[in-house]
């Protein structure tokens, strides 16, 4: 029953460092994306895959990179992490379909300094 | 530029009384709005849906209400439970995609059940 999994849950890192945020899912969905979720900002693109091989960016994707080598893993990279990067992050999977939810990871909370 | 806007960041409400969350867009390509619901520490979980051919979705004690012409959205909790204490998100989803990878959310409103 795992859904949606996020690791770590918690990450400190200081400035210029990179690393990568895992997310994995078992439902087969198609679909996954990125968020981020900062005070008085609601939550944002990153970036999103529609498929194994295929990714796109999103509202905010600059600072970050991402791949889908197989349709249940999406890994975010920070490539030299700044301070603005500090957010809580979150990873949601989807069918290819509207009328389906978005399930949502528990969130990675990143804090760089 | 905010396209979804939840101008409340906090509301709050007796226990059984209706809890009412709104919720503008300005984006005229949104087609598909979704309510999200988030305790701390969790990621989101989804409560309820509504697409643009309809102005009305029920389930349960929620429902959804879509007035297009104002571009606006609304829940209704009836009735309140200490349980619904949690942070809201509106999200839209724009036209012509086949999934919601796409969602564009609101700023949250911090709903307190006051038992």
């Amino acid at each position: 029953n795992a859904g949606v999994t996020q690791t770590p849950k918690f990450q400190v890192l200081k400035t210029g460092q990179s690393m990568t945020l895992q997310c994995a899912q078992d439902m087969n969905h198609e679909y996954m994306s990125w968020y981020r979720q900062d005070p008085g900002m609601g939550l944002r693109l990153i970036h999103y895959s529609v498929g194994a091989g295929i990714t796109d960016q999103g509202e905010v994707p600059n600072g970050y990179n991402v791949s889908r080598s197989t349709t249940e893993d999406f890994p975010l990279r920070l490539l030299s992490a700044a301070p603005s990067q500090t957010s809580v992050y979150f990873c949601a999977s989807s069918y290819s379909d509207r009328g389906t939810e978005a399930f949502f990871g528990q969130g990675t909370r990143l804090t760089v300094v | 530029d905010q396209q979804v806007k939840q101008n409340s960041p906090s509301l709050s409400v007796q226990e059984g009384r209706i809890s009412i969350l709104n919720c503008d867009y300005t984006n005229s390509m949104f087609d598909y709005f979704l309510w999200y619901k988030k305790y701390p520490a969790e990621g989101p979980t989804f409560l309820i849906s509504i697409s643009s051919i309809k102005d009305k979705n029920e389930d349960g004690r929620f429902t959804v209400f879509l007035n297009k012409s104002a571009k606006h959205l609304s829940l209704h909790i009836v009735p309140s439970q200490p349980g619904d204490s949690a942070v809201y998100f509106c999200a839209a989803s724009p036209m012509k995609l086949f999934g919601n990878e796409k969602l564009t959310f609101g700023t949250g409103t911090r709903l307190t059940i006051i038992p």
